[in-house]
């Protein structure tokens, strides 16, 4: 079956330690996203790649990073700089040409210690 | 530029409906929605492209006007199963990452 797979599940960062997402998908997508989820506040949007070695910066990229070696993976770096890091963290990819239509991950829970 | 999306919840008895709606203040390609339950991932429902068209999914359907740039979803008959937070995704270009509301809870009780 085709789809994104996000892991860890859960995920815990101690004071001043970098920690990195993983986001994998078998979909063949060009376009993959990370977002961010608070209470109330909806998905926003932390880097995207539209095509592998390219990415750019979404609306809340301070303290995050991200690379795209490959087409079916975009992993997410939290760095020790993000500050207020406890969030949900989806990862979403989409077929370019189309629709845009995303299809997410199960996301990550981060908490810090 | 995020859409605003009314009402913020809302609660249901089985079988009433409710509509949610999707606004934004730029020209829009296309508004996607998404239902997401407690801790799991948006799951797609429905999207509309410009034009005005509406298109429907078991009974849960949605319009575009193009000219207030809004978006409706209109749940019926509402099931236990619809419980959930309702998000719509803007999309100016069609190439470009969505711009999520901040969603509208959805509580249907019995």
């Amino acid at each position: 079956d085709g789809g994104i797979t996000q892991s860890p599940k859960y995920l815990f960062r101690k004071e001043g330690q970098n920690v990195t997402l993983s986001c994998e998908q078998n979909l063949n997508h060009d376009a993959m996203y990370w977002y961010r989820q608070d209470p109330g506040q909806g998905l926003r949007l932390i880097y995207y790649s539209q095509i592998v070695n390219d990415f750019q910066k979404g609306d809340i990229a301070e303290g995050y990073s991200v690379s795209r070696e490959k087409k079916e993976s975009f992993p997410l770096t939290v760095t020790s700089a993000q500050k207020n890091p406890t969030a949900f963290y989806l990862c979403a990819s989409s077929q370019q040409g189309g629709k845009n239509i995303q299809y997410f991950g199960a996301g990550t829970r981060l908490s810090v210690l | 530029q995020q859409p605003v999306q009314s009402p913020q919840a809302v609660i249901l008895r089985e079988g009433e409906d409710a509509v949610i709606n999707c606004s934004s203040s730029k020209a829009l390609y296309s508004v996607h929605w998404y239902r997401q339950k407690h801790g799991e991932a948006p799951v797609f429902l429905m999207i509309l492209l410009k034009g005005g068209e509406q298109k429907g999914h078991e009974k849960i359907s949605a319009s575009f006007n193009e000219k207030k740039q809004q978006s409706s979803l209109y749940l019926t008959a509402s099931q236990l199963s619809y419980s959930g937070t309702y998000f719509c995704g803007t999309d100016r270009s069609g190439n470009t990452p969505l711009v999520f509301g901040k969603g509208t809870r959805l509580s249907v009780i019995a």
